[in-house]
């Protein structure tokens, strides 16, 4: 079974521009979310999917973040305009619905606003 | 104060020792987990844990729900258990939003000497 992919895993960008991560669940998993991990601090949740509808976006920092998962498998979060305090490692991870399972992250994305 | 709390934040043990990372939280949790992180790696689910204990070869989880702490054990340490161990918490009820996401602890810093 593939694993959670993420890419790219790594993106070097200038302030103000715009990047765009993804994330490939693990197929057949219904729950998908974001996280955030700043340097120095704890990881922080960004938002939850359920199928395509955002469960919970409660932790995403403003407006320059938007996250799609059209047609309910991969997910986009794109921020636009970029800046520097956005640096941090961005991890997915997924899962199935039920209380017993488990969740898988990916690799992560490690974001560098310059 | 974060919700999760881990101790020590690092920790540097000889091969062979017998190794113990604390984990505290403060919110009514359904689940708490046991991830790790090697350098430049992604997070691995490792356990979780609603109640009582899980081992795993050289690893033990436990948790005590009514004191609302978890510990980690590493019998027989080896170089390559060096990483950083994360403990998380799925929220319960008002505490945990969606229900879905996790709550981080900020990570114990594992490094295992031959």
């Amino acid at each position: 079974e593939a694993g959670v992919t993420q890419f790219p895993s790594h993106s070097v960008i200038e302030k103000g521009q715009t990047v765009t991560l993804r994330c490939d669940p693990i197929s057949g998993h219904d729950n998908l979310y974001w996280y955030r991990r700043v340097m120095g601090k704890e990881i922080k949740f960004l938002l939850h999917f359920v199928k395509e509808s955002k469960q919970d976006e409660s932790g995403m920092p403003n407006n320059r973040f938007l996250a799609e998962r059209t047609g309910g498998t991969y997910s986009t979060l794109k921020v636009q305009p970029a800046e520097l305090e956005d640096s941090g490692v961005y991890f997915c991870a997924s899962r199935q619905t039920g209380g017993s399972y488990g969740y898988t992250f990916g690799s992560g994305t490690r974001l560098t606003v310059v | 104060k974060n919700e999760v709390e881990q101790s020590p934040q690092n920790l540097t043990a000889q091969e062979g020792e017998f190794i113990t990372i604390n984990c505290s939280y403060s919110v009514g949790i359904s689940a708490l987990h046991w991830l790790q992180q090697h350098p430049g790696g992604g997070i691995v689910s490792l356990f979780m844990l609603s109640s009582g204990k899980k081992k795993h070869g050289r690893l033990i989880a436990t948790i005590n729900i009514q004191e609302k702490h978890s510990s980690l054990h590493i019998t027989a340490s080896h170089p390559r258990d060096s990483a950083v161990y994360i403990c998380a918490v799925n929220g319960w009820g008002d505490y945990g939003g969606s229900q879905g996401n996790l709550i981080f602890g900020k990570g114990t810093k594992l490094s295992v000497k031959p």
